[in-house]
């Protein structure tokens, strides 16, 4: 599966939109792009999945570049419950799940 | 909402013991993981199960380790002679699919706290 790059931490304010990018510049095909998130130990939680659109669900939306390189998650109105480290993941159907080190994301009042 | 269950929710053993950690995962999930996570550092996968069999496993997931579906309902992972390193949260995750959208999504559990003194 591609290597993702993030940034190792963010803040951002509350109820204000957080927007959290991801590089995966080697990405191919047949790989999809998912973000999961780990509250403080929890185990990690899905929150989106896509492969070249663009796609929005009641947690967040996640956009996708034309050439899949890149893409951002947004989280629309944060709330200090959204404090939590952001995984992307690039993964093929069927592969495991590779974690990096994620961002870390601080949400302020 | 289904939920995978995990229990105990911190495990403490001594050095040598063995362990079972135990996972309930959602009913109609066939396909079957375990990762686990030394405090401070990335989550990593150690096992996947599918139809009574091991699909894939890691390097960390050697001859200490082993995984069972005991009955229709549980999944376990035992460690045969805890090490101070296996010190960690494990998780354990199913999904419905392996290939299929969205039913490919693996939801974790709330994990296990293993402590090894």
């Amino acid at each position: 599966d591609a290597k993702t790059t993030q940034p190792p931490s963010m803040d951002c304010a509350e109820g204000r939109a957080a927007n959290l990018p991801c590089n995966h510049s080697t990405i191919s095909g047949n790989e999809y792009v998912y973000w999961y998130r780990q509250i403080h130990s929890q185990g990690p939680q899905y929150i989106i999945h896509g492969l070249k659109n663009n796609e929005t669900n009641e947690m967040a939306s996640l956009i996708i570049t034309e050439d899949r390189k890149s893409s951002t998650l947004i989280l629309p109105h944060a709330t200090l419950r959204d404090t939590a480290v952001y995984y992307c993941i690039v993964r093929a159907a069927g592969n495991k799940l590779t974690f990096g080190g994620g961002t870390r994301v601080l949400v302020k009042p | 909402e289904p939920e995978v269950t995990q229990t105990p929710s911190h495990q403490v053993t001594q050095m040598g013991q063995e362990v079972i950690l135990r996972c309930v995962p959602i009913s109609n999930h066939l396909y079957f993981y375990w990762y686990r996570q030394i405090l401070g550092q990335k989550v990593e996968f150690l096992v996947s199960f599918y139809n009574n069999e091991i699909s894939e496993k890691s390097e960390i997931f050697d001859d200490q380790f082993s995984v069972e579906r005991p009955d229709g309902s549980n999944f376990t992972l035992k460690i045969r002679s805890t090490k101070l390193e296996d010190s960690a949260m494990y998780f354990c995750a199913s999904s419905e699919s392996l290939a299929l959208l969205p039913k490919n999504i693996q939801y974790f559990g709330a994990g296990t706290r293993l402590s090894v003194l």
